[in-house]
């Protein structure tokens, strides 16, 4: 039972553009949210997180948007630059002293130049 | 760089082999954690060790041990390995033990792991 998904494997988009990277949970308990961005022979690199009592966290130029009834989070890329090609984890977590991350599968963002 | 090392960084065995993965946290971190990415799937949580004590366990086969050092080190041990260990096996570090918005994971590079 696959508690985070991301349902789209990849997204292509031209640079300068938006990129809108989706990610659907269905545990309640989930109440903190995170991406990951891993480049190829590297490991996850902590990006951006909201918590459950947010519904929107900015850095720069990426934002997580956090919709609790749906149940539903994404994260917005502007502008998109080559760099930013990798593939991004969602994943997420309770707060208690045994809460564990649960993961995505991961989308694959390409962004053109 | 996270800060977080894990030594090899490839490893090519066969069947029935046991191997040993390490990871040295970064400094001052007191959780180490182990998953393992195989193809086309995300990162599967295996365990958790805290200070030395094991705090959270996944979905970690009986075949598959880990432990925590005085020094924070960890090893992860992986005996009898079938083809199907075949992995990416990646571990993470994080100051506190628990979730939340105060324990961010810090990955390392991991480890390839390839049984023919």
């Amino acid at each position: 039972d696959q508690q985070v998904k991301q349902n789209s494997p990849s997204l292509s988009v031209q640079e300068g553009r938006i990129s809108i990277l989706n990610c659907d949970y269905t545990n309640s308990m989930f109440d903190y949210f995170l991406w990951y961005k891993k480049y190829p022979a590297e490991g996850p690199t902590f990006l951006i997180s909201i918590s459950s009592i947010k519904d929107k966290n900015e850095d720069g130029r990426f934002t997580v948007f956090l919709n609790k009834s749906a149940k539903h989070l994404s994260l917005h890329i502007v502008p998109s630059q080559p760099g930013d090609s990798a593939v991004y984890f969602c994943a997420a977590t309770g707060t208690g002293a045994n809460s564990k991350l649960t993961f995505g599968k991961g989308i694959t963002l390409s962004v053109r130049p | 760089d996270s800060g977080v090392t894990q030594t090899p960084k490839h490893l090519i065995t066969a069947t029935g082999q046991r191997v040993t993965l390490r990871c040295s946290p970064r400094s001052g971190d007191l959780s180490v954690y182990w998953y393992q990415q195989s193809l086309d799937q995300g990162l599967q949580f295996l365990i958790q060790y805290y200070n030395g004590e094991e705090r959270a366990k996944g979905n970690i086969l009986e075949r598959f041990s880990a432990q925590q050092f005085p020094d924070l080190h960890s090893e992860l041990n992986l005996s009898s390995l079938e083809l199907g260990d075949s992995a990416l096996y990646f571990c993470a570090s994080s100051s506190r033990g628990g979730g939340g918005a105060k324990n961010i994971q810090y990955f390392g590079a991991g480890t390839r792991l390839s049984v023919l």
